[in-house]
Order: C-alpha cells, then sequence, then structure tokens
C-alpha cells in the first residue's frame, strides 16, 4: 500500500515564476492537508480539503497562493509570483476519516526560489 | 489563541530515559499526537491520546491531562537512532493538526 506521494522532491524557482507541488493521497483516504515548514521551525497549518472542496484554509496567505483536489487526480497546491520568503518544505498529509485517525505524511516538497 | 509549548533540545546517552513535556493551549482540543522527524525526512506518526493517561508503545509512551493541558512523551532504552526532531501537535475535530517547534532530541554515546 503506497503511502502519501509528493513531487517533485526538489523544485527551484526564480522570482516571479509560478510552482506547483502535487500530492497523492494514501488510497482509501479522502483527506488532505498541506502543511510548511521553514528550516528550523515547526510545521504550520496551511489548508485542509476533501474531494472537490476546500474545508480550512486559514492557513493559507491571501494572495499568491490556491489549493485544490478534484475529483479525480492529485491534490495541487499552487503557488504564483513566487518570491525568496516562499523558500520551505511543503509536506502534505492525508487520513482516512479526518477526526481522531493519525495524519500520514508525504516526503515533501523542498521549494527554493532563486 | 493558539499556543503549544515544548523545549527546544534536550540531550540525553544511549540508554537512558527521556521525558518531552508540552503544553497547549488551543481551541476546540479533540486529542493529542506525537511524530518523529529526522532531518529532511517526512514526520511519521508515534501516539494519540484522546482521554486523559498513559498510552504505552513498545520503548515510547505517552501522557496526557486535558485539565492541565499538558502533555508529555516519555523514550526508554534510549539508541542513537532516536536522534530526531519530537513534534507535540492538538488535534481539531476536522484533524487538523496543529505543531509546536518540535524538540530536538541528540542522543550520545
Amino acid at each position: 500500500n503506497a503511502g502519501v506521494m509528493q513531487n517533485p522532491r526538489h523544485l527551484v524557482r526564480r522570482r516571479g515564476q509560478e510552482a506547483r507541488l502535487r500530492c497523492s493521497p494514501m488510497k482509501g483516504h479522502s483527506h488532505v492537508y498541506w502543511y510548511r515548514q521553514l528550516p528550523e521551525e515547526g510545521l504550520k497549518f496551511m489548508v485542509y480539503l476533501q474531494k472537490e472542496n476546500i474545508i480550512d484554509e486559514s492557513g493559507m496567505p491571501k494572495e499568491r497562493f490556491s489549493a485544490e483536489f478534484p475529483k479525480e487526480g492529485p491534490s495541487i497546491l499552487r503557488i504564483q509570483q513566487v518570491v525568496r520568503g516562499d523558500s520551505a518544505a511543503y509536506f502534505c498529509a492525508s487520513s482516512r476519516t479526518g477526526a481522531n485517525s493519525p495524519l500520514h505524511f508525504g516526503n515533501g516538497t523542498r521549494l527554493t526560489v532563486t | 489563541g493558539q499556543n503549544i509549548d515544548q523545549p527546544t533540545e534536550m540531550t540525553a546517552t544511549e540508554g537512558a530515559i527521556v521525558q518531552i513535556n508540552c503544553t497547549y493551549q488551543t481551541s476546540g482540543f479533540n486529542g493529542l499526537f506525537w511524530y518523529q522527524q529526522h532531518a529532511g525526512e517526512a514526520p511519521t506518526f508515534l501516539s494519540y491520546n484522546v482521554l486523559d493517561g498513559l498510552e504505552e508503545k513498545g520503548r515510547f509512551s505517552s501522557f496526557l491531562s486535558r485539565s492541565k493541558g499538558y502533555s508529555y512523551l516519555l523514550l526508554k532504552e534510549l539508541q542513537m537512532k532516536d536522534s530526531a526532531s519530537y513534534l507535540c501537535a492538538s488535534t481539531d475535530s476536522w484533524g487538523k493538526l496543529q505543531f509546536g517547534a518540535g524538540t530536538q532530541v541528540v542522543v550520545t554515546p
């Protein structure tokens, strides 16, 4: 049973470009969460999605960031017009039921903005 | 406000016991998770407490007191591979985790 798959593992973008990060949850999991981790810091919640619905986006910056989890295919975190401060590790996690079940994390995408 | 506090770093010798404390003040509290994260890797699930008391899983145990807003993770018979960051996280009714900054545990020979 494959775990949470994230790609790419490493992504380099120049300032002003777009970054697309993909996440395929574990089989049977319909709850997806995105987190950001800056060097030497903890994981910060960004957004929680179920299929075709954004449930909680309270951690998402108001501009340039968007997320989706379509009926078919992976969840996508999209960052438009990237800036140096967007450089971080972005982790996706999934769970089967949401509440009371552990989140299973992918290996993350390390975004570097040059 | 939302607040989760845990020590930044702890050092212990191989074979010893280490206790990592975590205090939390979060709204909609529904349980407390502990995760382990090695540098450059994904966090991995260690334990989950929803009721007060102690949960034991091999060398790792976790305790929760909801009335005190307090949890600890106990690591026994430390091994070198236990050197990692240990993350305390509260969860709400949607399953959203809110993490502390992590405690870096350094195990020395």
